[in-house]
């Protein structure tokens, strides 16, 4: 079964650090990217960036880049989301998500369950 | 960048009715447009992709239509479980856009 499982829930105080994971299994985890996404409590989906697991090459959306890093180790065909220092507006559900590309169309077709990070003092 | 919006933000139908929806890009986006639904606490689900082909497995009722600028996405015969909230997405290489979100549910 092809699948990208995340890890758990994280409560976090401001200013701390964290970094998240997503597993996949089920494929060739260097084939496709891995995009991250958040939902903040009551709100839509945000695209934060992508990496390629291949050679970890990376892309942010504007109103992330600086603010959290995406990583990927490939040995282990799993991919990361990592803050230096949380804010409390931070929290939110994040979720990994697998990226099929062909020459014709690129969507999201496997996702993660989610991971809920809360930050509060 | 690209901006997507979405009308209406939220819809109240019975079931059978056929529901659309729309969704707008701020620049000619040519078909590269997704479309997911989100059931309450679950995570997205892709259901069109290339704004008119349906994804393995999902339902005939759900369809997309539209290129360029203007996308309609339309359930055909309006179910209970197909209460959720729906998504648009863009695709501007390299960067992703979704679209406010669409809610539905059952009058």
């Amino acid at each position: 079964e092809v699948q990208l499982v995340q890890s758990g829930a994280e409560v976090k105080k401001p200013g701390e650090s964290l970094r998240i994971s997503c597993k996949g299994s089920g494929y060739s985890f260097t084939s496709y990217w891995i995009s991250w996404v958040r939902q903040m409590p009551g709100k839509g989906l945000e695209w934060m960036g992508r990496i390629d697991p291949s050679d970890s090459y990376t892309n942010y959306s504007p109103s992330f880049q600086g603010h959290v890093t995406i990583s990927a180790d490939k040995s282990i065909s799993t991919a990361y989301l990592q803050w230096s220092s949380l804010k409390a507006s931070d929290t939110a559900m994040y979720y990994c998500a697998r990226q099929y590309s062909s020459s014709w169309y690129d969507a999201f077709d496997i996702w993660g369950q989610g991971t809920m990070v809360t930050v509060s003092s | 960048d690209i901006q997507m919006t979405q009308s209406p933000s939220s819809l109240s139908a019975s079931v059978g009715d056929r529901v659309t929806i729309t969704c707008q890009a701020s620049q000619d986006i040519s078909n590269y447009l997704n479309w997911y639904q989100q059931k309450p606490g679950k995570a997205p689900k892709l259901l069109i992709y290339d704004a008119s082909n349906l994804e393995t497995g999902v339902p005939s009722r759900f369809s997309g239509s539209g290129s360029g600028t203007d996308f309609t996405f339309t359930i055909s015969s309006l179910q209970p479980e197909d209460i959720a909230t729906y998504y648009c997405q863009q695709y501007d290489n390299p960067l992703f856009t979704f679209g406010p979100g669409t809610k539905v549910d059952i009058k």
